[in-house]
């Protein structure tokens, strides 16, 4: 019953670091996604992927890369952290787009970075 | 675009009060409406959703009606508990699985 998860959920990193965000769900889900969540913005989407091998951008995608290898893995690159990436990040699975609207969205519990 | 407007919080209400936080959306389309809620220090998790107009979502004693006519989403609880105390996310989704989230609510329920 694991559904979707994070890790790490907490990192500190220096300015300039990399780092990779690993998201897997095992709930056979197409779509996966990442948002970030700032204080008093919500949770805005930074990619997402509707398939192994294919991503998009989605609001905020400056500063990140993602890929989608397989169905289970979609995880988030930082490739030169910056002290405005720190937030905390959200990855999500859902079911096909084909099925009507309204589908439930998965969470996992999030992963809290620090970038000093 | 898409958007999603939620009152400002936070909120405090005393145990048994009664909640209304609104939200109000628009859309270039047909919208799903949701309410995830997310306690402190874990993720988030879907409360309630409603997939068309005059649609009540409800879950652990929390209701929404989805109306059309005024674009609004409003959650309600006739009685908070300690253990509601929260963040309540509003959220939209137009024909795909991608939320357009409000800023969020923070809820404080004090004994």
């Amino acid at each position: 019953n694991a559904g979707v998860t994070q890790t790490p959920k907490f990192q500190v990193l220096k300015t300039g670091q990399s780092m990779t965000l690993q998201c897997a769900q095992d709930m056979n889900h197409e779509y996966m996604s990442w948002y970030r969540q700032d204080p008093g913005m919500g949770l805005r989407l930074i990619h997402y992927s509707v398939g192994a091998g294919i991503t998009d951008q989605g609001e905020v995608p400056n500063g990140y890369n993602v890929s989608r290898s397989t169905t289970e893995d979609f995880p988030l690159r930082l490739l030169s952290a910056a002290p405005s990436q720190t937030s905390v990040y959200f990855c999500a699975s859902s079911y096909s787009q084909a099925v009507p609207s309204g589908n439930t969205i998965y969470f996992g519990e999030g992963s809290w970075l620090t970038v000093v | 675009g898409n958007s999603v407007t939620q009152m400002e919080g936070p909120v405090t209400l005393s145990e048994e009060a009664f909640l209304t936080i609104n939200c109000t959306y628009t859309a270039t389309g047909y919208p799903s409406l949701f309410w995830y809620v997310q306690y402190p220090g874990e993720g988030l998790q879907l409360l309630l959703k409603a997939t068309k107009a005059d649609d009540k979502g409800s879950n652990k004693g929390f209701e929404a009606t989805y109306r059309k006519e005024t674009t609004s989403f409003h959650l309600e609880k006739g009685s908070v508990q300690v253990s509601d105390s929260a963040v309540y996310f509003c959220a939209l989704s137009v024909g795909s699985y991608q939320l357009t989230f409000g800023k969020g609510t923070k809820l404080s329920v004090i004994p």
